[in-house]
């Protein structure tokens, strides 16, 4: 079975602080993606990287960075947390021939 | 970009009845519709996806069919359980698998 392990499941952090988000994934997938889940908008993309080193921007990346210096990690940085930030955060992967987009369980972001 | 819209927000079924969850795209060029199951606390979950070259698919008591001239797509539940409570997304994507989700329906099933 696709793991795709997101460490961090509950964070509270203060405004400013820089937070890291970890996200692992066991399937030697190219695509690995992070979306941001607020409740009536459904999944929003920040980031994703189709490949070590490469990213590109989603939907929403203002206040985010992204970092894949491994294939298997992807990693989502905020470099100054603000309170609009607080919100659950997804990981997801995928291979570059596959059709399913497997999610992590989530990590739930309090930023006060 | 694309542009997905769900509808309803919420939907309460009786046990046993069916449920349907319809979603609009914007973009002629999607190909690919998948539907996601959320559980509390859980990332979302594949549970059936449609590509544009079939009008319908299913499995066992879920369904999906895809009308690619009006773009819209419908997720169907037949013979609905307390298990199937919970937030479904629908998504559409172009290229690239960067999927464009709808913003969910949260399904109850009353006992």
């Amino acid at each position: 079975d696709v793991k795709v392990t997101q460490s961090s499941r509950y964070l509270v952090k203060r405004t400013g602080e820089k937070v890291f988000l970890e996200c692992v994934q066991d399937m030697d997938h190219e695509n690995m993606f992070w979306y941001r889940q607020d409740p009536g908008l459904g999944l929003r993309l920040i980031y994703f990287s189709y490949d070590v080193k490469m990213k590109e921007k989603g939907d929403i990346p203002e206040g985010y960075s992204v970092s894949r210096e491994k294939k298997e990690r992807f990693s989502l940085i905020l470099e100054s947390a603000s309170t609009n930030q607080t919100s659950m955060y997804l990981c997801a992967s995928i291979s570059g021939s596959g059709n399913t987009i497997y999610f992590g369980e989530g990590s739930w972001l309090t930023v006060v | 970009g694309e542009n997905v819209e769900q509808h309803p927000s919420t939907l309460s079924v009786q046990e046993g009845d069916s449920a349907v969850i319809k979603c609009t795209y914007s973009d002629s060029a999607s190909n690919y519709f998948p539907w996601y199951k959320q559980e509390l606390g859980k990332g979302p979950q594949l549970i059936i996806d449609i590509r544009s070259n079939v009008g319908e698919k299913k499995d066992q008591r879920i369904a999906v069919t895809l009308n690619k001239t009006a773009k819209h797509f419908s997720l169907h539940i037949t013979e609905t359980q307390p298990e199937d409570s919970a937030v479904y997304f629908c998504a559409a994507t172009p290229r690239d698998y960067k999927l464009s989700f709808g913003a969910g329906t949260t399904v109850t099933v009353r006992a």
